[in-house]
């Protein structure tokens, strides 16, 4: 069965860049049925996406996060990365990694355990 | 404040049933499929309804969602304690170009 895990500090100092990888297990991760995906949740609130990158390359990103984000694959090692430029405050957050299938509307499924990052 | 709107709260009685709601506009549920997800306390979100109203293998025939022009909703049939949770809805939104999810509906069973 498919997991994804996601690892990084959990520590960012404000102006500095958060960085998280997610490893895939379990599966392939070169598959053109799935993009993969980061979604952030703030503690106590609600769920917010952040970007996807597909096996090739390809990424999208949330337009509020854009000018400051980058997501990247490593098809080799089976894993995705995350980089936030100028973090703030506001970018403590629980962040998740996900598998994300695409369909008429992308579903998230399986979600990795989640690494509380905060910036201060 | 989220695009999608959801009921912050809503609880019931075990066995009883529980609606949640899910308003969103012609940009959004209007013109894509609606996902659910169920987030138990202090644990990660986990698929429970996708395309409107398909079950991922595991998923209890308790849950059920359903789509109507810019509305969907999430049926949870029989209530048990275990079913407290924050359940979200989520779609596509073509204006915003990019996925939004709704705030969250906690549900208690009380």
């Amino acid at each position: 069965q498919l997991q994804v895990r996601q690892s990084g500090p959990g520590l960012v100092r404000p102006s500095e860049t958060l960085s998280l990888t997610c490893t895939v297990s379990g599966g392939s991760i070169s598959s053109r049925s799935y993009y993969w995906a980061w979604i952030r949740q703030p503690p106590g609130k609600g769920l917010e996406w952040i970007g996807s990158v597909f096996y090739s390359g390809s990424t999208y990103y949330n337009p509020s996060l854009k000018s400051r984000l980058t997501i990247s694959v490593d098809t080799s090692k089976k894993q995705f990365s995350l980089n936030l430029k100028f973090v703030t405050a506001a970018d403590t957050a629980v962040y998740y990694c996900a598998r994300e299938t695409v369909s008429a509307t992308n579903w998230f499924d399986p979600w990795g355990q989640g690494t509380l990052v905060t910036v201060s | 404040q989220s695009v999608l709107t959801q009921p912050p709260s809503a609880s019931g009685t075990p066995g009883q049933s529980v609606t949640i709601s899910c308003s969103g506009s012609s940009s959004n549920i209007g013109s894509n499929s609606v996902n659910w997800y169920q987030q138990l306390p202090g644990t990660a979100p986990k698929l429970l309804i996708y395309n409107n109203s398909q079950r991922p293998s595991g998923v209890p025939d308790r849950f059920s969602g359903s789509k109507s022009g810019t509305s969907a909703s999430l049926a949870i049939s029989g209530l048990l304690s275990e079913d407290e949770a924050d359940y979200y809805c989520a779609a596509w939104d073509d204006s915003l170009n990019g996925h939004v999810f709704g705030v969250g509906t906690k549900v208690t069973v009380l």
